[in-house]
């Protein structure tokens, strides 16, 4: 398994951009969830999903946008890119409690894409 | 809403001493989870202990342990014999047993082991 992939792992947009990050996971995982890690900080929730067609939004939502149409793919669209936006964007998966696996409330993490804002 | 904190921002201890990592949460949920992550400078979130807030006994993993106080809302981590890659920024982090089970995190803690 590959796990948990995010694409790009580097990326510099200009102010009013825009972009999707892309997540994908090959666990059957049915909750998936976006972080943003600001310098020098911890992670913060943008959005999330519980399943294909279900999203809903975190702590920090603002400027971001999400959709989950498959099982695998939880992609993350900025629409208009500010400098705020500056930051490394953490996408995450884990199964839903009661299922199949193991470590069924472990969140197993992508590698993160650091995007830069100018 | 629950809140996580982290007290130290860096820590430095020599090559295998015992560091122990603060951390203290708030939260009204009376089933959770609670956990410390580590992130080398590689950035992947690797996850390095989980504690269940309905069992008294504190989680270890070879050479790193908790000590939950779940009376008083903390959440510590002990690393024993410290190795060079054990530098790396921690986290402590809270998740709730119920609902979309989102991770909730604290400021991170830097700590150096030096040789």
């Amino acid at each position: 398994n590959a796990g948990v992939t995010q694409t790009p792992k580097f990326r510099i947009l200009k102010i009013g951009q825009s972009m999707t990050l892309q997540c994908a996971q090959d666990m059957n995982h049915n909750y998936m969830y976006w972080y943003r890690q600001d310098p020098g900080m911890g992670l913060k929730l943008i959005y999330y999903s519980v399943g294909a067609g279900i999203t809903d939004k975190g702590e920090v939502p603002n400027g971001y946008n999400v959709s989950r149409s498959t099982t695998e793919d939880f992609p993350l669209r900025l629409e208009l890119a500010a400098p705020s936006q500056t930051s490394v964007y953490f996408c995450a998966s884990n199964q839903l409690a009661g299922g199949p696996s193991v470590s069924y409330n472990e969140q197993f993490f992508g590698p993160g894409t650091r995007l830069t804002v100018l | 809403a629950q809140t996580v904190t982290q007290s130290q921002p860096e820590m430095s201890v020599q090559e295998a001493e015992t560091v122990t990592l603060s951390c203290t949460y708030d939260t009204s949920e009376s089933n959770y989870y609670l956990f410390w992550y580590k992130q080398p400078p590689s950035r992947q979130m690797i996850l390095v202990i989980r504690q269940e807030a309905y069992k008294q006994q504190n989680a270890t993993e070879n050479r790193f342990s908790v000590n939950f106080q779940k009376a008083a809302k903390s959440f510590s981590l002990k690393i024993s014999d410290s190795q060079l890659g054990d530098t790396a920024m921690y986290f402590c982090a809270f998740m709730p047993v119920q609902g979309a089970q989102k991770l909730v995190f604290g400021q991170g803690t830097r700590l150096t082991i030096n040789p």
